[in-house]
């Protein structure tokens, strides 16, 4: 069965950075868009961008670009998502998600990560 | 991109109908059929209800229905149930490989 698995919780200060990584396993890692939605504490959802795992191409939101960087390694089925330059509003739950047939059909435990000083 | 417009709460008693919004443009709704569905419990991951405009995945119930009109997409739940209580997002493919999802709506069964 698809399992995506991701890193524990996290509490940084500002200013820092941060990295979440996702395991997948149960389906052939190579052959699936991987995206990255966060949402912060009573918030709705908000796409952040995608990693296509096969050739590690990448597309973020906009509102990331600069800050968010989604890699790979397909050695261990692993996609990665480092954010930078944090701030408080950064804190949020942040899912991995894998897209299906024109949806997310497997969501990722997420991983809360806290920016306070 | 601005996130897609939904009704911020709806309710309904057990057995009765309702239908939740999702009111985008001509940009992301209105110019693709796909548009999905999610249901969120509290400390939960979402689910995917609906995809791809009107379909349910495997083991969704069929009480739970989709469509679309113009740049607005709508979810229908049938026969509510109180497991049905939670909170919904819609989600669209914006064009340029970009997604956008819906400010959520909390519904509550009564």
């Amino acid at each position: 069965q698809v399992q995506l698995v991701q890193s524990g919780a996290e509490v940084k200060k500002p200013g820092a950075s941060v990295r979440v990584s996702c395991n997948a396993s149960g389906y052939t890692f190579t052959g699936y868009y991987m995206h990255w939605v966060r949402q912060a504490p009573g918030q709705g959802l908000e796409w952040m961008g995608w990693i296509n795992p096969n050739r590690g191409g990448t597309n973020y939101a906009q509102k990331f670009q600069g800050r968010v960087t989604m890699t790979r390694d397909t050695s261990i089925s692993t996609v990665y998502m480092d954010l930078t330059r944090l701030r408080s509003d950064d804190t949020a739950v942040y899912y991995c998600a894998r897209e299906g047939s024109g949806d997310f059909g497997y969501w990722g435990q997420g991983t809360l990560v806290t920016v306070s000083s | 991109q601005s996130a897609l417009t939904q009704p911020a709460s709806v309710s309904g008693s057990p057995g009765q109908s309702i239908t939740i919004s999702c009111t985008g443009t001509s940009s992301d709704v209105g110019s693709y059929n796909l548009v999905s569905w999610y249901q969120q419990h509290p400390g939960k991951a979402p689910k995917v209800m609906i995809s791809e405009g009107t379909k349910r995945p495997s083991g969704v119930s069929n009480r739970f229905s989709a469509s679309k009109s113009g740049n607005t997409a709508s979810l229908t739940i049938s026969g509510l149930q109180a497991e049905d209580e939670g909170d919904y997002y819609c989600c669209s493919y914006a064009g340029s490989s970009t997604w956008v999802f819906g400010g959520g709506t909390k519904l509550t069964v009564l």
